[in-house]
């Protein structure tokens, strides 16, 4: 099956930092999502971003599908980043979704 | 809207033990879905719902059944509770199957079996 592997692992910032984070994948896929899950666990959908580039304010993402690769950058990063930023992708259109094992952030004030 | 809800948050089972853990969303949302979360490691799928009456496995199925008899309700159950299974399970919904719709995830339910 399809492989996903994020880059760091681990991450420590200085507060108002910038950071790439990244995320392969070793085949095609037709959807790719970025998530956080905050330090008590909750998980958010951050982008939907099979392809291109998106910006949500301090947050944004780009996917190279040729290269099979995708980008999160966080600028300016604040406290409330800390937590665990995953990856997920899927081929089948639907969502038999394939998580990456996280890149850990942890923002020092 | 209360979202997507999941109860118990902590239980605590013997081997060998059954139960049910509850999950129900309230935006009227087709697609539903079961992960498990181990420490250190990304979501993998259980189980997956495409409407009412429409459940199919995802990739770690084994020792877990759902039903979907209801549009807003997705029960998994562990029919014998192996200490394998000790793990944070989050449901998650969205309103279709499409690759744009964007899934809402519950606060988690985190299960020991001892």
């Amino acid at each position: 099956g399809i492989q996903v592997e994020q880059s760091p692992p681990d991450l420590i910032l200085q507060e108002g930092a910038n950071s790439t984070l990244r995320c392969n994948f070793s085949d095609s896929v037709n959807n790719l999502q970025w998530f956080h899950q905050n330090p008590w666990g909750q998980l958010i959908n951050l982008f939907y971003i099979p392809s291109g580039t998106k910006q949500n304010g301090r947050l944004s993402a780009t996917t190279v599908a040729t290269e099979r690769y995708s980008l999160l950058y966080i600028s300016s990063s604040q406290t409330t980043d800390s937590g665990v930023y995953f990856c997920a992708v899927d081929r089948s259109g639907g969502f038999k979704t394939i998580f990456g094992a996280g890149t850990r952030l942890f923002v020092k004030a | 809207n209360a979202g997507v809800t999941q109860t118990p948050k902590f239980q605590v089972l013997k081997t060998g033990q059954s139960m049910t853990l509850q999950c129900a969303q309230d935006m009227n949302h087709e697609y539903m879905s079961w992960y498990r979360q181990d420490p250190g490691m990304g979501l993998r799928l259980i189980h997956y719902s495409v409407g009412a009456g429409i459940t199919d496995q995802g990739e770690v199925p084994n020792g877990y059944n759902v039903s979907r008899s209801t549009t807003e309700d997705f029960p998994l159950r562990l029919l014998s509770a192996a200490p394998s299974q000790t793990s944070v399970y989050f449901c998650a919904s969205s309103y279709g199957w499409s690759s744009t719709d964007t899934q809402y995830f519950g606060p988690g339910t985190r299960l020991t079996v001892l």
